[in-house]
């Protein structure tokens, strides 16, 4: 059972670049989060699905794009990568309820 | 305005005491209260979940407290050990949807043997 699995782990991009960060969970859950973490700031949400085929924002959405197209899976997309968008991503799911599950996250640089 | 706040000065404890963190909270009305450990480079893990109208629940070596008119919950760990050693997050959540939650900065624990 490997729970919420994240590719890749690390990837360095230029800025400009585009990229699709594959977040799959095998615990048939309902809801899936898509969070980044910055140094000495909380985890903040950029995109949620509360079920196959939605997606809606988070606090910090711009720059992002979402998609569930089946219920395991939730990709996060940057379509032209900014340095601000450096950043450890994590994804976790959960189904009713309150407590998350997540992945080992990915490391993203932006250069 | 609405803040989550943990102290982000690491703690320093000895092994076998008893590790306190600290939770607070404005500008919002949670309905329950949830702490999360993480490792370096891994994600949070959940350890425990405490509901407005509970004022403290345990899970073997763990406790917390959650005082909704200090806005305040506090995460003890008794007997402290090395390998307690993490960062350890509080997470807001509310009633209604689809458990949005939101997150502290987390208190870095380190155990010394």
């Amino acid at each position: 059972n490997a729970g919420v699995t994240q590719t890749p782990k690390f990837r360095v991009l230029k800025t400009g670049q585009s990229m699709t960060l594959l977040c799959a969970q095998d615990m048939n859950h309902e809801y899936m989060y898509w969070y980044r973490q910055d140094p000495g700031m909380g985890l903040r949400l950029i995109h949620y699905s509360v079920g196959e085929g939605t997606t809606a924002k988070g606090e910090v959405p711009d720059g992002y794009n979402v998609s569930r197209l089946k219920k395991q899976n939730f990709l996060l997309g940057l379509e032209s990568a900014a340095p601000s968008q450096t950043s450890v991503y994590f994804c976790a799911s959960n189904r009713q309820g309150p407590d998350y599950t997540f992945g080992s996250g990915t490391r993203l640089t932006v250069v | 305005s609405q803040k989550i706040e943990q102290n982000s000065e690491a703690l320093n404890i000895q092994e076998g005491k008893t590790a306190t963190l600290t939770c607070n909270y404005t500008n919002y009305s949670p309905a329950y209260l949830q702490w999360y450990r993480q490792d370096p480079g891994r994600g949070p893990v959940f350890l425990l979940l405490i509901r407005e109208n509970e004022k403290e629940k345990r899970k073997e070596r763990l406790k917390v407290t959650f005082d909704t008119t200090l806005k305040q919950s506090l995460f003890h760990i008794t007997a402290s050990q090395p390998a307690d050693s993490a960062t350890y997050l509080c997470a807001l959540g509310f009633s209604g949807g689809y458990n949005k939650l939101i997150f502290g900065a987390g208190t870095r624990l380190a155990v010394h043997p």
